[in-house]
């Protein structure tokens, strides 16, 4: 079956580290990999997109990679701060030409000052 | 430069009875989406729209779910009767196409069914 896994626990982090955010897939074969932050009782809001010939795309304190191979993403935040505390969702476009995205179920991320 | 806006943000009904939700999108936005959240999951996509066009509502439970974009712009997710497994978040969104990288989301409604 088609699954898209991200850590269901939250993610415990001090200040100043670097937080890594894992998104697996399964049965997929995406065009384009987003990231979205999420805050409690808030729509999501975009942070970066990854297409399938990109290794590694950067904004900021931000970065994500993108292993077709492994099947799986990686979201790292540097230098994290306290206002990075958020859910981190990942989302697919299952094929080239398709505009379905399929969210992860996310992560929580709190970043302890 | 506003962002999509949604209303109610917030809905407590019976079950059985109908709600229906509204949200207009970013100026220019072609491209809209109703998503639905549970609580701990990410959105699912209900219906995407082109313009007026619903060009994907394989999602939507059509026996009591409908939606409308009639002129483009804003639109309506109605649902007829409201069921206690309906309460969720209902999240619209838009872009300006539908291979733009990034989809705006408003704050959502959250419905209760009681």
């Amino acid at each position: 079956s088609q699954k898209i896994e991200q850590n269901s626990e939250a993610l415990n982090i001090q200040e100043g580290k670097t937080a890594t955010l894992t998104c697996n897939y399964t049965n997929y074969s995406p065009a384009y990999l987003q990231w979205y932050r999420q805050d409690p009782g808030r729509g999501p809001v975009f942070l970066l997109l990854i297409r399938e010939n990109e290794k590694e795309k950067r904004k900021e304190r931000l970065k994500v990679t993108f292993d077709t191979t492994l099947k799986q993403s990686l979201f790292h935040i540097t230098a994290s701060q306290p206002a990075d505390s958020a859910t981190y969702l990942c989302a697919l476009a299952p094929t080239s030409g398709t505009y379905k995205y399929i969210f992860g179920t996310g992560t929580r991320l709190k970043v302890l000052a | 430069e506003a962002g999509v806006v949604q209303s109610p943000r917030y809905k407590i009904i019976e079950k059985k009875q109908p709600v229906a939700f509204w949200c207009n999108p970013i100026s220019g936005h072609n491209t809209l989406y109703w998503y639905l959240q549970n609580l701990g999951q990410g959105p699912e996509l209900l219906i995407r729209y082109e313009n007026e066009e619903a060009v994907d509502d394989s999602q939507l439970p059509k026996d009591r779910f409908s939606a409308e974009r009639l002129k483009g712009v804003d639109s309506t997710l109605k649902i007829q009767p409201a069921e206690l497994g309906d309460s969720a978040v209902y999240l619209c969104a838009s872009s300006p196409s539908p291979a733009f990288d990034e989809q705006f989301f408003g704050p959502g409604t959250r419905l209760t069914v009681l």
